[in-house]
């Protein structure tokens, strides 16, 4: 089975930059995705990392330590619309099967 | 573009009766997802289909059966609807494996009395 832990809830100020971590107990591990969800809204992906090390995409920067099962999302200058939740999901297997985790409350207050 | 459709958005049950989820793609994605997301959490697989023509369970499959009928769509049915099936139901697609970006509809909720 699989378990991903993350913080319930994260507030941090507009232009500030927020990390999210994500720590993961897998049968087995291909690699540690990221989704962001608005309320009411879809998951829509982030990023992937299938490797240890830092991959940037724009203000969103992700993490990956497989030695550690730990893994985060950086937002750097944060802006009033990335408030919403992110979930970090394990791929466990050769398929494209993701376990995801409880999700992390971004609040961003001006 | 359209990318994941789901029908309907909002359905209200009751205990006992039955109903299909539709879900179609069109990205042409070999792999398609249902999960359900309950208030508060994350989300669960319940099954996926890697493949047109096969499909295999997730996490949570108990009360649930699906349908690949093509390339496309990909069907969620309850049975017997039960309270504790009340949530919110994704469908998704991604390309394949290899950690490929999951597409998600907008979701179906489902509330069962």
């Amino acid at each position: 089975g699989q378990s991903l832990e993350q913080p319930s809830e994260v507030t941090a100020v507009e232009g500030a930059i927020v990390q999210i971590n994500c720590t993961y107990q897998t049968s087995g591990f291909y690699g540690l995705s990221w989704y962001q969800q608005h309320d009411g809204g879809a998951p829509t992906f982030l990023s992937y990392n299938a490797l240890d090390g830092l991959e940037e995409t724009g203000r969103f920067s992700s993490f990956l330590s497989r030695s550690d099962s730990y893994g985060y999302l950086l937002l750097q200058e944060l802006q009033m619309k990335d408030s919403a939740s992110y979930f970090c999901a394990a791929r466990g297997n050769a398929g494209n099967m993701l376990t995801f985790g409880g999700g992390t409350r971004l609040m961003v207050k001006p | 573009n359209a990318g994941v459709t789901q029908t309907p958005k909002f359905q209200v049950l009751k205990t006992g009766q039955s109903m299909t989820l539709q879900c179609a793609q069109d990205m042409n994605h070999n792999s398609m997802y249902w999960y359900r997301q309950d208030p508060g959490m994350g989300l669960r697989l319940i099954y996926y289909s890697a493949s047109e023509g096969t499909t295999d369970k997730g996490e949570v499959p108990n009360g649930y059966n699906v349908s690949r009928l093509n390339k496309r769509e990909f069907s969620l049915r309850l049975e017997s609807a039960a309270p504790s099936q009340t949530s919110v139901y994704f469908c998704a697609s991604s390309e394949g494996g290899q950690g490929r970006a999951q597409h998600f509809g907008d979701g179906t909720r489902l509330s069962i009395l």
